[in-house]
């Protein structure tokens, strides 16, 4: 069975600050990894996902993750936190056999980004 | 490329009654998920849907049930509705060979 666990379910930086959010999981398969961003009153923008290949993953908005097998974590970074960052982001896993279908998703985070 | 629609928007129902959410995938996509959202739960996947067939299911209760048309267009029911199952459903839909599901904005359901 596949799991997510996001680390914090709220987190508040600075405008300009590093946004670091944690996201761990459980597959005992090969995972397919997404973080998607829901603003207000919005379906899930998917923000960078991983699948194979390189590690490292850059996605929209001057968001990037690194997956790390050994440490089964995935988690988003961005170096300079801007207001309009201030959303609901959402680590996901999937795997191969469900080709990115079935998603199961950590429980959220929120970022909140100070003036 | 007009993205994913779900209709309606907004819905207010009573405990008892069924209803039923519509969403259109983006032109070409042939695969359609549902996803369940509430404060308590989270995001919890529903059931997804290739080609007409129902490829997996979460786990929910018989009394949410869907279904997927030739023009890849989806539906999906629920009856005998219950205060719990007042939720954001959202639709997601991808093509077959990608991973990446793009997202609706959702059906907003309340049951009174």
């Amino acid at each position: 069975a596949q799991s997510v666990t996001q680390l914090g379910s709220h987190v508040s930086v600075s405008e300009g600050a590093l946004v670091l959010l944690r996201c761990n999981y459980s597959s005992s398969v090969p995972p397919y990894l997404f973080w998607y961003v829901q603003y207000p009153n919005q379906g899930l923008q998917l923000l960078l996902k991983y699948t194979t290949g390189a590690t490292l993953v850059k996605g929209i908005n001057g968001f990037e993750a690194e997956f790390k097998k050994s440490e089964t974590s995935f988690h988003l970074t961005k170096p300079s936190a801007h207001m309009s960052d201030a959303a609901e982001y959402f680590c996901a896993v999937s795997d191969w056999y469900n080709q990115g279908g079935k998603l199961i998703f950590g429980q959220g985070t929120e970022l909140s980004v100070k003036p | 490329k007009a993205g994913v629609t779900q209709t309606p928007r907004y819905l207010i129902k009573t405990r008892g009654q069924q209803v039923t959410l519509s969403c259109s995938p983006i032109s070409g996509h042939r695969s359609v998920s549902w996803y369940q959202q509430t404060p308590g739960q989270g995001l919890q996947f529903l059931f997804e849907y290739f080609s007409e067939t129902q490829r997996n299911k979460g786990n929910f209760p018989g009394r949410f049930s869907g279904r997927q048309f030739s023009n890849s267009r989806s539906e999906m029911n629920v009856s005998t509705l219950e205060l719990g199952d007042s939720a954001l459903y959202l639709c997601a839909s991808k093509s077959g060979g990608d991973n990446e599901q793009f997202f609706g904005p959702g059906t907003r359901l309340t049951v009174l």
